[in-house]
Parts: structure tokens; C-alpha cells; sequence
């Protein structure tokens, strides 16, 4: 069975610092996808990076960053130099491929509060 | 990016009244969609896998008969919520397959039944 975990329920910071949100995965699949979305209080899922089971390098996309460790099964979102615009929902979400479709399973999320 | 549109975005409707909910592809043909339910502060639950052209694959201990879902083109699919009841209240997203394995979401769309 697919699961995602993402311990951290709510993370509130002080604008500038930086923060790290956290997310453990399970997947028999050897070949799977990563995601992590954010959500505004908008509600909509604005899509931040996919990456595929075979690519463990980190990436850097700005204040952006994730740690991708197939040993401990985790995919972490660090943003640095937080922002108030950074709150919001972020969930870390898991896909393997079935029938050529991608299935998400999505972890609980993290309510991250940035404060000025 | 792909643009994933939904309609509407907000829908109040009276208990046993059918609604239903658009999702399009607007820049790209999509013959997956998934239609996702959230209730508050919770997170997102996969309900249907949505394929153009044959019938959804629905969830495990989702409904068919309550939430129907048509995938009648490459770039529109719709849920429709049957009988409505105050339980079905929630927060909808779709979501469309693009360039295999790139999904992108809907604005969603928050029903509340009265």
C-alpha cells in the first residue's frame, strides 16, 4: 500500500527564517513520482516540483529546496528566508504508474504560518 | 503551465437537488482526469479516476451512483453530485494528466448543501 506522512500539522514561523516540512513516503513500487503542492487560503493546488524515484539529486528553485533520500524514504521541503506570502498548506503527495495514469496519495499536509 | 479550469467555483444548493461541476483542459487535451474531495482542513482524497471515452474508476467506498462522472471529451470532465445532502458538502478539485505523469488542478469548487 502507498501512504505519504507528513508528521509536522502546523509550523509557524517568523518571517526570514527558514523552514524545513518534512515527508516520509511508503510504495512498494520501484518506479514512483514525488510531488508537493502548496494551497492558499484560495484553496486552489498550485503544483511545486515532481520528482521521479530515480532522480535523488536535490533541487534548488530559489528560496525553494528539497532533499529527496530513497534510504529513509523521505522528500523534504525546505523554504529559506521565509515570506508571509509562503503561508499556506503544503502536501506532499506520491504516485506510482498504474494503467499509464498517475494516481495521487496525498500526505495530510502542513499548515505552515509565516508571521511578520 | 497547463491550465486546468473548473465551474463553479462556489455552489449552494438545496438538499436533494442534483449539481454538477466542470472541469476542462483549456491549453491541452487531457484523457485522465481525477476528481479529489477535501474536507475542511483535512487533506485531498482521491474519489474517481476519470478516462475519456469509457466509464470512471472509482475509489473504494465512493459512491458511483451518487457522484457520476462523464469524461465526454478530451478536455472536459464533470461531476455531478445526485440527491444532494448536507454530508456531500465539501471542497471539489479536478485535476488533468498532461505530458504523462504532469498533473495540474483545478481552482476547485466549495459545495455546500443546505
Amino acid at each position: 500500500a502507498q501512504k505519504v506522512t507528513q508528521a509536522q500539522t502546523e509550523i509557524s514561523v517568523v518571517e526570514k527564517e527558514d523552514v524545513t516540512l518534512d515527508c516520509v513516503y511508503e510504495t512498494r513500487d520501484t518506479t514512483y513520482y514525488l510531488f508537493w503542492y502548496k494551497q492558499p487560503p484560495s484553496g486552489e493546488l498550485v503544483f511545486l516540483i515532481r520528482r521521479n524515484s530515480f532522480d535523488e539529486q536535490n533541487e534548488i528553485s530559489g528560496r525553494y529546496s528539497w532533499n529527496f533520500q530513497k534510504s529513509t524514504s523521505s522528500f523534504n521541503f525546505t523554504i529559506t528566508a521565509s515570506q508571509v506570502v509562503d503561508s499556506a498548506v503544503y502536501f506532499c503527495a506520491l504516485s506510482g504508474i498504474l494503467d499509464s495514469s498517475y494516481k495521487l496519495i496525498f500526505g495530510s499536509g502542513t499548515r505552515l504560518l509565516v508571521r511578520p | 503551465g497547463a491550465v486546468v479550469s473548473q465551474h463553479p467555483s462556489r455552489v449552494i444548493c438545496k438538499s436533494g437537488t442534483s449539481v454538477k461541476i466542470e472541469c476542462r483542459s483549456l491549453d491541452f487535451q487531457a484523457t485522465t482526469m481525477f476528481w479529489y474531495r477535501q474536507f475542511p482542513k483535512k487533506s485531498l482524497m482521491l474519489m474517481a479516476t476519470s478516462n475519456e471515452g469509457s466509464k470512471a474508476t472509482y475509489e473504494q467506498g465512493v459512491e458511483k451512483d451518487k457522484f457520476l462522472i462523464n469524461h465526454a471529451s478530451l478536455t472536459l470532465s464533470t461531476l455531478t453530485v445526485t440527491s444532494a445532502h448536507p454530508e456531500d458538502s465539501s471542497f471539489y478539485i479536478c485535476s488533468a494528466e498532461f505530458r504523462g505523469g504532469e498533473l495540474f488542478f483545478g481552482e476547485g469548487s466549495r459545495l455546500t448543501v443546505l
